[in-house]
């Protein structure tokens, strides 16, 4: 079946920092990936999505990279700030009998200090 | 615009009992999507409703239930309530379908099982 593989959290970085988590998947066919992040308290927000290989997704300085050949999908920001500190999750649409369902990764939390 | 609203926030119940979540999706938005986030478990996809048919299912029990009316709203039902039910329940909602479609999230009903 479908499954999203998150690098083992926490990660704490000091504000500025470069960030990458990684994000590996396993799929039939061809899945549309997704960036969430979840703030203490809220739901999931949107961060970034890509549709087809090669796509970019980027948005709030945050950027993510649809590659078939490495079955990746791993999130960057040049400088992270301490408003950033949340729980990120990538995510996965596919057809099939997955149709209609996320398959999320564990999540990973990050920690921003000043 | 609204998001997508859900309530109550927070519902404490005891084993046994049964609880109703609902869900108001964005305007405009056909299908309604249920998901379990439990402490360790990650996200977990219970139910997807389009056009007032539940279209996908989740592994979950048959006491998770649930509808969606004509407006497009939705009710989760969970029936005879188990200590291992406690968990955010997340409702999302996407323009149309497709796996290529984000779903935006709500903030989530927290239920405590006494």
């Amino acid at each position: 079946g479908d499954s999203v593989t998150q690098m083992e959290g926490p990660v704490t970085l000091s504000e500025e920092a470069f960030l990458t988590i990684n994000c590996t998947y396993t799929a039939t066919g061809y899945p549309s990936l997704f960036w969430y992040v979840q703030y203490p308290g809220e739901g999931l927000q949107l961060l970034l999505k890509a549709t087809k290989a090669d796509d970019k997704g980027s948005n709030k300085g945050f950027e993510a990279t649809y590659r078939k050949e490495t079955t990746s999908f791993h999130l960057e920001k040049g400088s992270v700030q301490v408003s950033d500190s949340a729980v990120y999750f990538c995510a996965l649409s596919a057809g099939g009998t997955s149709y209609g369902k996320l398959t999320f990764g564990q999540g990973t939390i990050l920690t921003v200090h000043p | 615009e609204a998001g997508v609203t859900q309530s109550p926030t927070h519902l404490i119940k005891t084993r046994g009992q049964q609880a109703t979540l609902r869900c108001s999706p964005i305007s405009g938005h056909t299908s309604v999507y249920w998901y379990q986030q439990a402490l360790g478990l990650g996200l977990q996809f219970l139910l997807w409703y389009d056009e007032g048919e539940e279209r996908n299912r989740g592994n979950f029990p048959p006491r998770f239930s649930g509808r969606q009316f004509p407006n497009y709203s939705s009710e989760l039902n969970v029936n005879a309530l188990e200590l291992e039910d406690s968990a955010l329940y997340l409702c999302a909602s996407s323009l149309q379908t497709g796996w290529n479609q984000p779903q935006h999230f709500g903030d989530g009903t927290r239920l405590s099982i006494l």
